[in-house]
Parts: structure tokens; sequence; C-alpha cells
């Protein structure tokens, strides 16, 4: 089965840091660019960050630049965003999303919630 | 912040037709495929158009999509229950270097 399973959110203090990681299976992840999409509670979509391939082509929302990281490990099947200095506004459901360079989100992880609160 | 501007809701009776409105500019939908998203009660979004007017496969072809200059719209034909949902669209966004989403309308079936 194609999925895409994202793990790492919890309750984190402003200011504070957290890694959150998106497994791949079933299929062949280096083949695809990934993006990371968050959602606030009861707001709409917000496009956070892209990752090609090979991991040469990499791009942030301003909302996040320079806070946030994007990576991947092809060998792993995995992808990562590590989230420093952390705001009450970063709150919210991370999403990975898979896009294949025409279809960007055919398929979507679950989700993992991140709150960020003293 | 969204920069794509949609009808926050939209509602019709089972089998009425019911069209949502994607508002852009030149530097996201002018110039770039829109894709829409449907996105069901307390789940993650699905892909529901792709490269403005195509349905990926297993989507009904109910969906329907279009774009003329800076918008977009998704038509949903032969409304059922089941398509009580949010949609979103996209684009990338060539003065961002990145994807901007819709504000998102919530289509009720009465």
């Amino acid at each position: 089965e194609v999925q895409l399973v994202e793990s790492g959110g919890g309750l984190v203090q402003p200011g504070g840091s957290l890694r959150l990681s998106c497994a791949a299976s079933g299929f062949t992840f280096s083949s695809y660019n990934i993006n990371w999409v968050r959602q606030a509670p009861g707001k709409g979509l917000e496009w956070v960050s892209y990752i090609s391939r090979s991991s040469s082509t990499i791009y942030y929302a301003d909302s996040v630049k320079g806070r946030f990281t994007i990576s991947r490990d092809n060998a792993k099947n995995s992808l990562y965003l590590q989230m420093n200095s952390l705001r009450a506004e970063d709150t919210a459901v991370y999403y990975c999303a898979r896009e294949d360079g025409y279809n960007p989100g055919d398929i979507w992880g679950q989700g993992t919630m991140v709150t960020v609160s003293s | 912040q969204s920069v794509l501007t949609q009808p926050p809701s939209a509602s019709g009776t089972p089998g009425q037709r019911v069209t949502i409105s994607c508002s852009g500019s030149s530097s996201n939908i002018g110039s770039n495929y829109v894709y829409w998203y449907q996105q069901l009660p307390g789940t993650a979004p699905k892909l529901l158009i792709s490269r403005n007017n195509q349905r990926p496969s297993g989507v009904p072809d109910r969906f329907s999509g279009s774009k003329s200059g800076t918008s977009a719209s998704l038509a949903i034909s032969g409304l059922r229950s089941e398509d009580e949902a949010d949609y979103y669209c996209a684009a990338w966004d060539d003065s961002l270097s990145g994807y901007v989403f819709g504000t998102g309308t919530k289509v009720t079936v009465l």
C-alpha cells in the first residue's frame, strides 16, 4: 500500500524545537518530490516547504524561512522537518504530501499535531 | 496567509450543480496550473483535480475544473451527501517561489 506516515508532533514551549518525520512506503521514495503542508485548528491549508527528489531544490514559505529546515534520506525512505524557534502561530497539523512533478499532493499522510504553548 | 480567494461557503440540494470560484493573480493562477483538493471532516486532503481540469484515477466525473486568466473554478454536478467537505484550490506562485492555497470553501448538501 502506498502511504506516508508522519510522526514527531507534540507539545512544545514557545522558542523550542521539534523534528517531524515522514516515513514513506509502497513506492519509490527517491522518485518523488515532497511537500510539507500545515493546517491550524479550524483554519485552511498552508504550504510550508518543498524538497526535490535529490534534495537539490528546496523552498520555504516566508512564515517559516530561517526557522524550519526540510531534509530527506532516500536510503531510509524518510522526510524530515526540523522546526526551531517555534511560535504559537506554528500550532497546526502538519502533513507531508507526495508530488510527482505534475500532481502535488497526490498522496498525503494522516498528519501529526504540533502544539506550541507554555 | 492565503493568496487565492474562494467563497467561504456553497450549498445545494442533492442532484444540483454547485460551482466554487478561485481568484488569484498573474504570478500564480495566471501562469501556472491550478489544483483542487477535497478535505472530508477529520481527514487529510485528497487531490481532486490536477493541472486545471484533469481528474486523477478514481475521482468521479461529477467533478470538473476549469481555468480562465487569473481565475479558476470547480464544478460539482449531481451533488451527493458524501460531497459535504471543504474544498481548496492551489497553485504555484512564481513571485513567492512556493505553493499558495485558497481560503477554502465549505460545501453543504441541504
